[in-house]
């Protein structure tokens, strides 16, 4: 079935830099869209990145825009979300999902990695 | 940017209750709308998408309908697995959530 499992969070000073990485399984991971959406402790879901099926194309949040970089490497099954100049309310839960490119709609979902911004 | 709002924020209700939770969004978004259940500690999950599909394995109880700026997910008769938070969500241009339903025990 499909499968996401993300990795990578921790505990980072401000400032500082983390990479996440969401491994795909049961599924032509080449054939979805994947978003990166993160959720503050207590607070909502909040959508932070996209990665068109092929790399192509790439949008943010503008909370992210200029500090977070989205990627992926099809031969890998493996996305990523690259993340700089991390700040307090960058300190979240983040879940890689996919979205079929036909129907657009988010149909998995990982477990969710917590990163915690604090000096 | 399109915004979504849910109502209300909380609803208390019982077992066997029907519930309804209201999205509106700030533009037409034709049918780009999925609805996703929540537990906590747990990941978003799937209920309804292009506003009023079922995903498979979703029970029958919910169900999804509108169109342009106005939604609504209910569920017809409240079961235990059910106490959860729900969230609305546009795919049309972009990608918005709303803010959150908690359905709570009354």
């Amino acid at each position: 079935q499909l499968q996401l499992v993300e990795s990578g969070g921790g505990v980072v000073q401000p400032g500082g830099s983390l990479r996440l990485s969401c491994a795909a399984s049961g599924f032509t991971f080449s054939s979805y869209g994947m978003h990166w959406v993160r959720q503050a402790p207590g607070k909502g879901l909040e959508w932070v990145a996209f990665i068109q099926s092929d790399g192509s194309n790439k949008y943010y949040a503008d909370s992210v825009k200029g500090r977070f970089t989205i990627s992926r490497d099809n031969s890998k099954n493996t996305l990523y979300l690259q993340m700089n100049s991390l700040r307090g309310d960058d300190t979240a839960v983040y879940y890689c999902a996919g979205a079929s490119t036909v129907t657009r709609h988010f149909d998995c979902w990982g477990q969710g990695t917590l990163v915690t911004v604090s000096s | 940017d399109i915004q979504m709002t849910q109502s209300p924020s909380t609803l208390s209700a019982s077992v066997g209750d029907r519930v309804t939770i209201t999205c509106r969004a700030s533009q037409s978004i034709s049918g780009w709308l999925a609805w996703y259940q929540q537990k906590p500690g747990k990941a978003p999950k799937l209920l309804i998408y292009k506003a009023s599909s079922l995903e498979s394995g979703v029970p029958s109880r919910f169900s999804g309908s509108g169109s342009g700026t106005q939604f609504t997910l209910t569920i017809s008769s409240l079961q235990p697995d059910d106490f959860a938070t729900y969230y609305c969500q546009q795919y049309n241009s972009y990608w918005t959530f709303g803010q959150g339903t908690k359905v709570e025990v009354k």
